[in-house]
């Protein structure tokens, strides 16, 4: 069964870029998948990021998709997420997924 | 993209049936039956509990079913337990290539 692991810095300052990387474990992230990255503010709902394919073809929210880059490692079995330009609103639990499996989440919290 | 909507709080008693709904557009929710609901215990990752409108992964109860008429999903829990209680979320694709969520119902189990 697929693993995701969500790792990167818990803290970025504002007007910086937020990095985060989801390692994939128990499977390969070549298979015919999209994967995906989401994020929930503390207290809030769900919002999707965006998604890529393992080709490189991605798509993003479009209230977002300005400041998200999204890339892939299959050499290290893994997908990464870039997002520029943070203030307060982005901070959130980062989780990657591709359905069913989710990552268990990481809290980025934007502050000085 | 604006979010699907979804009732903020729905509540029942043991062994009762509820539903909640979500309800998008026919960009979304009316146009394609990729819609999916996630289960969220506080502090958890989300669960996927339906996907396609109305499959269930394996391992989920079938005392959990989803539907879709119109621009309106629905996930219906039957015989529900105290471990039910929760929160809710649908997804769904939409015709821009891209997903969105309804914000969520906090299911109370009285």
């Amino acid at each position: 069964q697929v693993q995701l692991q969500e790792s990167g810095p818990g803290l970025v300052k504002p007007s910086g870029t937020l990095s985060l990387t989801c390692a994939v474990s128990g499977g390969s992230i070549s298979s015919s998948n999209w994967w995906s990255w989401v994020r929930q503010p503390p207290g809030k709902g769900l919002e999707w990021i965006g998604e890529i394919y393992h080709s490189g073809s991605t798509n993003y929210n479009p209230s977002l998709k300005s400041r998200v880059t999204m890339s892939v490692d299959k050499s290290k079995n893994q997908f990464s997420l870039k997002l520029s330009s943070v203030t307060a609103a982005d901070t959130a639990v980062y989780y990657c997924a591709r359905d069913p499996e989710w990552g268990q989440g990481t809290l980025v919290t934007v502050s000085s | 993209q604006s979010a699907l909507t979804q009732p903020a709080s729905v509540s029942g008693s043991p062994g009762q049936s509820i539903t909640i709904s979500c309800t998008g557009t026919s960009s979304d929710v009316g146009d394609y039956n990729y819609v999916s609901w996630y289960q969220q215990y506080p502090g958890k990752a989300p669960k996927l509990m339906i996907y396609e409108v109305s499959n269930r992964p394996s391992g989920v109860p079938d005392r959990f079913s989803g539907s879709k008429s119109g621009n309106t999903a629905s996930l219906t829990i039957s015989g529900l337990q105290a471990e039910d209680e929760a929160d809710y979320y649908c997804g769904s694709y939409t015709s821009s290539s891209t997903w969105v969520f309804g914000g969520g119902t906090k299911l109370t189990v009285l």
